[in-house]
Protein backbone atom coordinates (compact mmCIF):
# COMPACT_ATOMS: atom_id res chain seq x y z
CA UNK A 1 0.00 0.00 0.00
CA UNK A 2 0.87 3.54 -0.40
CA UNK A 3 1.00 6.24 2.91
CA UNK A 4 1.60 9.79 2.02
CA UNK A 5 2.24 12.39 5.18
CA UNK A 6 1.79 15.85 4.44
CA UNK A 7 1.35 18.67 7.61
CA UNK A 8 -2.15 19.79 8.05
CA UNK A 9 -2.51 23.26 7.77
CA UNK A 10 -0.01 25.99 6.91
CA UNK A 11 -0.03 29.87 7.16
CA UNK A 12 1.93 32.59 5.30
CA UNK A 13 1.24 36.63 3.83
CA UNK A 14 0.50 37.63 0.98
CA UNK A 15 3.74 37.91 -1.34
CA UNK A 16 5.62 35.33 0.48
CA UNK A 17 6.98 31.77 -0.42
CA UNK A 18 5.98 28.84 1.18
CA UNK A 19 6.72 25.25 0.70
CA UNK A 20 4.18 22.20 1.35
CA UNK A 21 6.32 18.85 2.14
CA UNK A 22 5.09 15.55 1.24
CA UNK A 23 6.77 12.08 2.41
CA UNK A 24 5.44 8.93 1.28
CA UNK A 25 6.02 5.38 2.17
CA UNK A 26 5.35 3.03 -1.32
CA UNK A 27 5.15 -0.40 -2.16
CA UNK A 28 6.18 0.96 -5.27
CA UNK A 29 6.75 4.34 -6.59
CA UNK A 30 5.45 6.04 -10.07
CA UNK A 31 5.74 9.52 -9.31
CA UNK A 32 4.39 12.40 -6.96
CA UNK A 33 1.11 14.36 -8.27
CA UNK A 34 -0.47 17.45 -6.25
CA UNK A 35 -3.71 18.94 -6.33
CA UNK A 36 -5.15 22.13 -5.56
CA UNK A 37 -8.47 22.65 -4.03
CA UNK A 38 -10.54 25.48 -2.75
CA UNK A 39 -13.11 25.10 -0.08
CA UNK A 40 -16.56 23.55 -1.82
CA UNK A 41 -14.79 22.98 -5.17
CA UNK A 42 -13.02 19.81 -7.19
CA UNK A 43 -9.19 18.90 -6.90
CA UNK A 44 -7.53 20.12 -10.00
CA UNK A 45 -3.94 18.74 -10.88
CA UNK A 46 -1.14 21.38 -10.59
CA UNK A 47 1.64 19.22 -11.40
CA UNK A 48 3.42 15.76 -11.54
CA UNK A 49 7.51 14.64 -10.56
CA UNK A 50 8.37 11.10 -12.35
CA UNK A 51 12.20 11.92 -11.80
CA UNK A 52 14.27 13.55 -9.36
CA UNK A 53 14.26 17.44 -9.36
CA UNK A 54 12.21 20.64 -9.33
CA UNK A 55 9.31 21.19 -12.13
CA UNK A 56 8.03 24.95 -12.38
CA UNK A 57 4.90 25.69 -13.90
CA UNK A 58 4.77 29.87 -13.47
CA UNK A 59 4.53 30.74 -9.31
CA UNK A 60 4.47 27.09 -8.56
CA UNK A 61 7.18 24.45 -8.89
CA UNK A 62 7.24 20.86 -7.22
CA UNK A 63 10.55 18.94 -6.43
CA UNK A 64 10.99 15.46 -5.96
CA UNK A 65 13.78 13.25 -4.18
CA UNK A 66 13.05 9.37 -5.16
CA UNK A 67 16.00 8.53 -2.37
CA UNK A 68 14.66 10.61 0.33
CA UNK A 69 10.86 9.35 -0.61
CA UNK A 70 10.14 13.05 -0.56
CA UNK A 71 8.59 15.87 -2.30
CA UNK A 72 7.31 19.87 -2.29
CA UNK A 73 5.30 21.95 -4.09
CA UNK A 74 6.41 25.43 -3.73
CA UNK A 75 4.47 28.32 -4.27
CA UNK A 76 6.00 31.76 -4.91
CA UNK A 77 4.17 35.47 -4.34
CA UNK A 78 1.92 33.94 -2.87
CA UNK A 79 -1.67 35.40 -3.48
CA UNK A 80 -4.86 35.36 -1.33
CA UNK A 81 -6.66 32.93 -3.88
CA UNK A 82 -3.98 30.67 -4.04
CA UNK A 83 -5.79 29.68 -0.05
CA UNK A 84 -6.98 25.89 -0.69
CA UNK A 85 -5.62 22.80 0.72
CA UNK A 86 -3.26 21.12 -0.93
CA UNK A 87 -2.77 17.19 -1.47
CA UNK A 88 0.12 15.51 -3.04
CA UNK A 89 -0.84 12.21 -4.02
CA UNK A 90 1.11 9.15 -5.97
CA UNK A 91 -0.15 6.79 -8.50
CA UNK A 92 -1.16 3.07 -7.77
CA UNK A 93 0.85 0.79 -10.11
CA UNK A 94 -0.26 0.47 -13.28
CA UNK A 95 -4.31 1.13 -12.67
CA UNK A 96 -3.53 5.18 -12.12
CA UNK A 97 -5.79 5.32 -9.52
CA UNK A 98 -4.74 7.86 -6.93
CA UNK A 99 -3.51 7.78 -3.09
CA UNK A 100 -3.85 11.19 -1.51
CA UNK A 101 -2.62 12.67 1.21
CA UNK A 102 -4.96 13.85 3.79
CA UNK A 103 -4.45 17.41 2.70
CA UNK A 104 -2.49 20.57 3.90
CA UNK A 105 -4.68 23.94 4.26
CA UNK A 106 -2.97 26.81 3.12
CA UNK A 107 -4.59 30.23 4.72
CA UNK A 108 -2.34 33.07 3.20
CA UNK A 109 -3.75 36.27 5.01
CA UNK A 110 -2.80 40.35 4.00
CA UNK B 1 -17.96 23.13 -22.05
CA UNK B 2 -15.50 19.84 -22.11
CA UNK B 3 -15.33 18.73 -18.58
CA UNK B 4 -16.45 16.10 -16.03
CA UNK B 5 -20.00 16.89 -14.89
CA UNK B 6 -22.05 15.55 -11.76
CA UNK B 7 -25.74 15.32 -10.97
CA UNK B 8 -26.73 15.94 -8.47
CA UNK B 9 -24.85 18.68 -6.69
CA UNK B 10 -26.30 18.25 -3.47
CA UNK B 11 -28.64 15.08 -1.93
CA UNK B 12 -30.27 14.90 1.21
CA UNK B 13 -32.09 11.74 2.04
CA UNK B 14 -32.90 9.51 4.73
CA UNK B 15 -31.34 6.61 6.35
CA UNK B 16 -31.95 3.53 4.38
CA UNK B 17 -33.23 4.65 1.40
CA UNK B 18 -31.29 3.94 -2.53
CA UNK B 19 -29.57 6.84 -4.75
CA UNK B 20 -27.31 7.18 -7.39
CA UNK B 21 -25.56 9.85 -8.57
CA UNK B 22 -24.10 10.21 -12.33
CA UNK B 23 -21.24 10.84 -14.21
CA UNK B 24 -19.91 12.19 -17.67
CA UNK B 25 -17.03 13.70 -19.25
CA UNK B 26 -16.65 14.80 -22.85
CA UNK B 27 -12.71 14.73 -22.79
CA UNK B 28 -12.93 11.26 -24.49
CA UNK B 29 -11.09 9.65 -21.98
CA UNK B 30 -10.50 5.96 -21.56
CA UNK B 31 -10.81 5.77 -17.91
CA UNK B 32 -12.75 7.30 -15.11
CA UNK B 33 -13.29 7.12 -11.41
CA UNK B 34 -14.88 7.18 -8.17
CA UNK B 35 -13.03 8.80 -5.34
CA UNK B 36 -15.07 9.72 -1.32
CA UNK B 37 -13.93 12.59 0.51
CA UNK B 38 -15.01 12.78 4.07
CA UNK B 39 -15.67 15.28 6.27
CA UNK B 40 -11.74 15.65 7.27
CA UNK B 41 -11.18 16.45 3.87
CA UNK B 42 -9.61 12.74 2.90
CA UNK B 43 -9.99 11.36 -0.46
CA UNK B 44 -9.76 7.87 -1.46
CA UNK B 45 -10.50 5.86 -4.20
CA UNK B 46 -13.55 3.91 -4.60
CA UNK B 47 -13.68 2.20 -8.13
CA UNK B 48 -11.71 2.69 -11.38
CA UNK B 49 -13.40 1.89 -15.11
CA UNK B 50 -11.03 1.73 -17.83
CA UNK B 51 -13.03 1.28 -20.98
CA UNK B 52 -16.53 0.44 -19.25
CA UNK B 53 -14.85 -2.28 -17.45
CA UNK B 54 -14.08 -1.98 -13.83
CA UNK B 55 -10.76 -2.42 -12.77
CA UNK B 56 -10.15 -1.71 -9.43
CA UNK B 57 -12.52 -1.74 -6.52
CA UNK B 58 -11.38 -1.00 -3.09
CA UNK B 59 -12.50 -2.10 0.28
CA UNK B 60 -16.00 -0.02 -0.78
CA UNK B 61 -18.90 -2.20 0.60
CA UNK B 62 -21.41 -3.66 -2.08
CA UNK B 63 -24.17 -1.52 -1.41
CA UNK B 64 -22.49 1.06 -3.53
CA UNK B 65 -22.70 -0.27 -7.36
CA UNK B 66 -20.81 1.16 -9.82
CA UNK B 67 -22.36 0.89 -13.38
CA UNK B 68 -20.34 2.19 -17.04
CA UNK B 69 -23.45 1.88 -20.05
CA UNK B 70 -20.39 3.61 -22.20
CA UNK B 71 -17.42 4.62 -21.68
CA UNK B 72 -18.22 8.88 -21.41
CA UNK B 73 -20.82 7.62 -18.31
CA UNK B 74 -19.86 6.53 -15.05
CA UNK B 75 -22.87 5.98 -12.65
CA UNK B 76 -22.45 5.12 -8.70
CA UNK B 77 -26.02 3.44 -7.40
CA UNK B 78 -26.19 3.13 -3.26
CA UNK B 79 -28.16 1.06 -1.64
CA UNK B 80 -29.58 0.74 1.52
CA UNK B 81 -28.34 4.30 2.55
CA UNK B 82 -26.27 4.87 5.91
CA UNK B 83 -24.92 7.64 8.08
CA UNK B 84 -21.54 7.16 7.08
CA UNK B 85 -21.98 7.43 3.67
CA UNK B 86 -22.33 11.29 3.94
CA UNK B 87 -19.45 12.51 1.98
CA UNK B 88 -18.87 14.21 -1.11
CA UNK B 89 -18.75 11.83 -4.12
CA UNK B 90 -16.00 13.07 -6.81
CA UNK B 91 -16.26 11.19 -10.65
CA UNK B 92 -12.78 12.07 -11.98
CA UNK B 93 -11.35 10.69 -15.72
CA UNK B 94 -8.05 10.44 -17.34
CA UNK B 95 -6.53 9.37 -20.63
CA UNK B 96 -4.50 6.36 -21.03
CA UNK B 97 -1.39 6.63 -19.46
CA UNK B 98 -1.60 10.14 -18.23
CA UNK B 99 -0.48 11.77 -15.07
CA UNK B 100 -3.46 13.93 -14.55
CA UNK B 101 -7.20 13.27 -13.72
CA UNK B 102 -9.64 15.85 -13.75
CA UNK B 103 -12.33 15.61 -11.06
CA UNK B 104 -16.14 16.59 -11.48
CA UNK B 105 -17.55 19.20 -9.41
CA UNK B 106 -18.70 16.52 -6.74
CA UNK B 107 -21.77 15.66 -4.98
CA UNK B 108 -22.62 16.59 -1.33
CA UNK B 109 -24.77 13.03 -0.19
CA UNK B 110 -26.29 13.55 3.12
CA UNK B 111 -27.78 11.05 4.69
CA UNK B 112 -29.79 11.77 8.13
Amino acid sequence: GQSLEQPSEVTAVEGAIVQINCTYQTSGFYGLSWYQQHDGGAPTFLSYNALDGLEETGRFSSFLSRSDSYGYLLLQELQMKDSASYFCAAPNSGYSTLTFGKGTMLLVSP
Amino acid sequence: DTAVSQTPKYLVTQMGNDKSIKCEQNLGHDTMYWYKQDSKKFLKIMFSYNNKELIINETVPNRFSPKSPDKAHLNLHINSLELGDSAVYFCASSPVGSDEQFFGPGTRLTVL
